[in-house]
C-alpha cells in the first residue's frame, strides 16, 4: 500500500501560524482530502476537506496545489490547546482499488 | 445529538482469549467503519459496511477477526483467539455517505486492547 506521508513532529509557540505537508503521490482522482486533529485517548476529529486549490473554514485553511500529489493545513495563530495529532486522509490507487489511507501523523507541540 | 459510542473503553485479557467490541454509530449513518490504531501510527482500515453489507474487508485478518452488522445500525469486532500483537486501539467511525468521494467521518473514542 502506498505510503502518505507526513513530517513526525513539529514545534510552535502561541499565536503563530502552523503549515503541516502531507504528500500523497496515488491519490485517486476524485478523492478528496480530509485532515483530522486526534487528542490523547480521543478518535480523530474532522478538521477541513477540500479538492483543489484553497478552502478555509473557522479552525483552518487546505492548500492543495494543481497536481493534488500534496496538500498543507494551515492553522493560523495556533494555543497550546492546538497540540495534538494531525492526519491527512486521502484515497490512494492500490492494486486492489481505491482505499482511504491515512497519512502518517504529525504531532504538533504548541509552548509559550 | 449523540457521537458514535464504543464499549468497552478498556480491554485487557491473555493471549488466545477471545473479546469483542461493541459500536453504535450516529443515527442515521449508513456507513461504518472499523480501525485499528497501533501506537504512534495512524488508524489502518479493517472493515467498512455500507448499511449490513460488508463492502471492503480485504485487510481484515479473516482467520481471527470477525465483524458483523445486523440491521444495518450497531455493530460488533471480534477477535478469537486474541494474540500479543493485537495489542492496539479499535476505532470505528460512522458516516452519512454512501462510499461517496467526499466522505466526513465521525469517530468514537475507541478501545484500548491489551493483549498479555
Amino acid at each position: 500500500l502506498a505510503k502518505t506521508t507526513q513530517p513526525i513532529s513539529m514545534d510552535s509557540y502561541e499565536g503563530q501560524e502552523v503549515n503541516i505537508t502531507c504528500s500523497h503521490n496515488n491519490i485517486a482522482t476524485n478523492d478528496y482530502i480530509t485532515w483530522y486533529q486526534q487528542f490523547p485517548s480521543q478518535g480523530p476529529r474532522f478538521i477541513i476537506q477540500g479538492y483543489k486549490t484553497k478552502v478555509t473554514n473557522e479552525v483552518a485553511s487546505l492548500f492543495i496545489p494543481a497536481d493534488r500529489k500534496s496538500s498543507t493545513l494551515s492553522l493560523p495563530r495556533v494555543s497550546l490547546s492546538d497540540t495534538a495529532v494531525y492526519y491527512c486522509l486521502v484515497g490512494v490507487l492500490t492494486g486492489g482499488g481505491n482505499k482511504l489511507t491515512f497519512g502518517t501523523g504529525t504531532q504538533l507541540k504548541v509552548e509559550l | 445529538e449523540a457521537g458514535v459510542v464504543q464499549s468497552p473503553r478498556y480491554k485487557i485479557i491473555e493471549k488466545k482469549q477471545p473479546v469483542a467490541f461493541w459500536c453504535n454509530p450516529i443515527s442515521g449513518h449508513n456507513t461504518l467503519y472499523w480501525y485499528r490504531q497501533n501506537l504512534g501510527q495512524g488508524p489502518e482500515l479493517l472493515i467498512r459496511y455500507e448499511n449490513e453489507e460488508a463492502v471492503d474487508d480485504s485487510q481484515l485478518p479473516k482467520d481471527r477477526f470477525s465483524a458483523e452488522r445486523l440491521k444495518g445500525v450497531d455493530s460488533t469486532l471480534k477477535i478469537q483467539p486474541a494474540e500479543l500483537g493485537d495489542s492496539a486501539v479499535y476505532l470505528c467511525a460512522s458516516s452519512s455517505r454512501l462510499g461517496l468521494a467526499n466522505e466526513k467521518l465521525f469517530f468514537g473514542s475507541g478501545t484500548q486492547l491489551s493483549v498479555l
